[in-house]
């Protein structure tokens, strides 16, 4: 069954740093992993999509990198902003198309 | 539509009735999901479409829970004889196809408290 972890749980930063979440998976056996962001009150927001097959993608201030041999990913934040606070959420899809989500890390960016 | 919706957004019913949440998927998606999250926890999976048969129903966590979905579009779950534990966000997801590179889209969730 696989197992996805995502350190740390939580995390506070001042504006303008740098920062990276790490997210791992037990079952290297995956299609994709996904990046998500969750505002409170709210659904999920699609990031970045990085195939098996990827080493990463980038979109803005976010790059995602991946090795699935490890079963690691992470997601860099450049330049941190207090609007990007949230719940960052990684999730991984295996066969039989089922997304299986890490606990998430919650990040606060302080002004 | 533009993105997945779902209905209610929110929802306080007694322990002990039926609720029924909808989801309409992205127009064209044939991968619909759905998820709970319980207040400080993950997601859950709970049952997954591909058209409008469910290949897994592995996470519906009783028998009390139950989803259709028909036209190979809108998608109801419905929990019978709600308890206090099913209070939670019920999310739902569609993807294009079961394809493998597809991203997965999420609604902005219904809102259920059990009372």
């Amino acid at each position: 069954k696989q197992e996805v972890t995502q350190i740390p749980a939580a995390l506070s930063v001042p504006e303008g740093e740098n920062l990276v979440l790490n997210c791992s998976f037990t079952d290297s056996a995956i299609y994709n992993l996904q990046w998500f962001r969750q505002d409170p009150g709210k659904g999920l927001t699609s990031l970045l999509l990085i195939q098996s097959s990827q080493r990463e993608q980038t979109s803005g201030r976010l790059n995602a990198s991946l090795d699935k041999s490890s079963g690691r990913s992470t997601l860099y934040i450049a330049a941190s902003q207090p609007g990007d606070s949230a719940t960052y959420l990684c999730a991984v899809r295996n066969a039989g198309n089922m997304l299986t989500f890490g606990g998430g890390t919650r990040l606060m960016v302080k002004p | 539509g533009a993105g997945v919706s779902q209905s209610p957004s929110n929802k306080v019913t007694e322990k002990g009735k039926d609720v029924e949440l909808r989801c309409d998927p992205i127009s064209g998606h044939t991968a619909l999901y759905w998820y709970r999250q319980s207040l400080g926890q993950g997601l859950e999976f709970l049952i997954y479409f591909q058209g409008n048969s469910a290949p897994d129903k592995s996470g519906l966590p009783s028998d009390r829970f139950s989803a259709e979905r028909t036209g190979g579009s809108v998608s109801t779950l419905t929990i019978q004889r709600t308890q206090q534990e099913d209070s939670a966000v019920y999310l739902c997801a569609s993807s294009p196809r079961q394809g493998r590179g597809n991203t997965i889209y999420f609604g902005e969730g219904s809102w259920l408290t059990v009372v």
